[in-house]
């Protein structure tokens, strides 16, 4: 099966400039994750869609952070203006199912931002 | 507030032995935990999971035990090789009140096995 397709794998923006990043599920998957890992931390989750809607996104900084699931397979996240704190690898995951609690997360291999 | 320690930022051991990752946390009730592998400029890779009312998985040559009385996981890798060197990351699930369970991940542990 096809893994997690995530693109661009880097991008170099200047702080107050946009950038969006898109991510290709599994097929077939319903649950999908955007996630940020800092250099020497975890993935820390922003937003978790099941299906085309929003699930929970209450880690996403709103004022500059956007992100949708069109048609509940497709999804892209967008910052704008980007800050200098924003740099970091932005991962995407999905899972079968998110409401069942056996469910391992499959990730993408991510896009690594950095902010001059 | 909510923690995941993850014993040590890095872990040296000889090829063959066996090595032993921690992951404590406080302030936390999981219904699961899930153990991930992640190579430098890639995604984490799933490896086991184990439930609240398991003590012990097994799959080859891991094995994750569950206290949750401890509030500790312990990940082994036995007969360790140098392919096994790579960041172990612990993920604890729990119900996100909004219809789905979550993932909180600790910083990881990077284990290099020395031939």
């Amino acid at each position: 099966e096809a893994g997690v397709a995530q693109s661009p794998r880097y991008k170099i923006i200047e702080k107050r400039q946009s950038v969006a990043f898109w991510c290709n599920p599994i097929s077939g998957h319903a649950t999908l994750y955007w996630y940020q890992q800092i250099l020497g931390q975890g993935p820390k989750l922003l937003i978790q869609f099941q299906n085309n809607g929003v699930v929970d996104d209450s880690q996403l900084p709103k004022d500059r952070f956007s992100a949708e699931r069109l048609k509940g397979v497709d999804s892209t996240l967008k910052i704008q203006p980007a800050k200098l704190e924003d740099s970091a690898v932005y991962l995407c995951a999905s899972s079968l199912d998110g409401r069942y609690s056996n469910q391992p997360q499959h990730f993408g291999d991510g896009t690594r931002l950095s902010i001059l | 507030s909510q923690k995941i320690e993850q014993n040590s930022e890095a872990l040296n051991i000889q090829e063959g032995k066996t090595a032993t990752l921690t992951c404590n946390y406080t302030n936390y009730s999981p219904a699961y935990l899930q153990w991930y592998r992640q190579d430098p400029g890639r995604g984490p890779v799933f490896l086991l999971l184990i439930r609240e009312n398991e003590k012990e998985k097994r799959k080859e040559r891991l094995k994750v035990t569950f206290d949750t009385t401890l509030k500790q996981s312990l990940f082994h890798i036995t007969a360790s090789q140098p392919a096994d060197s790579a960041t172990y990351l612990c993920a604890l699930g729990a119900w996100g009140g909004a219809g789905s369970y979550q993932l909180t991940f600790g910083k990881g542990t990077k284990l290099s096995v020395i031939p």
